[in-house]
């Protein structure tokens, strides 16, 4: 169990438009979803972390009104990349939390990650 | 299916040495990496192997086998600030990454 999907997983725009990525949990319920970016061979950047049913929090830097996080539900989180440039490609990876009758527990799970190409 | 295994849990000495196993099972391979994370924080990146052989980064090594589908991690002179989960992630022929469980490795005095 504990199976987190991305899609897509390969997304090639142009600048200017946006893009959604969506993040699952497939067979557990996740209270909490974080949304990372990772450069090559680099740590994952944490950019926010949402909760179902509330505001996502971002962190210091990241600027909320280009990625859009929505958490409508405990096994779906999407993030919109808005007005996307060359700058924003990057490797997109989303993690859950699980949880039952609000409780979470400490373990991510990791998706496999979105590759996105800002042409 | 693809999967990638290690161990929930570990526990070793201060000072000592611990090596945190790793094996996998994928659809292609693109190169394996190691992440440390502390609890509430992100992942941060240890090391990447993608040939045969091992890779030695100060108190870290990590050490891979395409041929058997395993790789392990290994950390010297253990400190405190070791305690930590340590994922093992492979990355797929569609640059995917596959993600162990991770390990808990818990340090004591």
């Amino acid at each position: 169990g504990a199976v987190v999907s991305q899609h897509p997983s390969w997304v090639i725009c142009k600048s200017g438009t946006s893009v959604k990525i969506e993040c699952r949990s497939l067979d557990f319920q996740a209270t909490t979803m974080f949304w990372y970016r990772q450069f090559p061979k680099q740590s994952l950047m944490l950019m926010a972390t949402s909760n179902e049913g509330s505001k996502a929090t971002y962190e210091q830097g990241v600027e909320k009104d280009k990625f859009l996080i929505n958490h409508a539900s405990l096994t779906l989180s999407t993030l919109t990349v808005t007005s996307a440039h060359p700058e924003d490609s990057s490797f997109y990876i989303c993690s859950a939390k699980r949880g039952t009758s609000g409780i979470t527990t400490d373990t991510q799970y990791f998706g496999p990650g979105t590759r996105l190409t800002v042409l | 299916g693809q999967n990638i295994d290690q161990p929930t849990e570990m526990t070793a000495t201060e000072g000592a040495i611990v090596q945190i196993n790793c094996t996998y099972q994928t659809s292609g391979f693109n190169g394996l990496f190691w992440y440390q994370q502390h609890a509430g924080e992100a992942p941060t990146f240890l090391s990447y192997n993608v040939l045969d052989g091992l890779e030695e980064k100060g108190r870290f090594s990590s050490f891979l086998s395409r041929s058997k589908g395993y790789s392990y991690l290994l950390l010297k002179e253990l400190q405190m600030k070791d305690s930590a989960s340590y994922l093992c992630a492979v990355m797929d022929s569609n640059y995917q990454l596959i993600w162990g469980a991770g390990t808990k490795l818990i340090i004591k005095p």
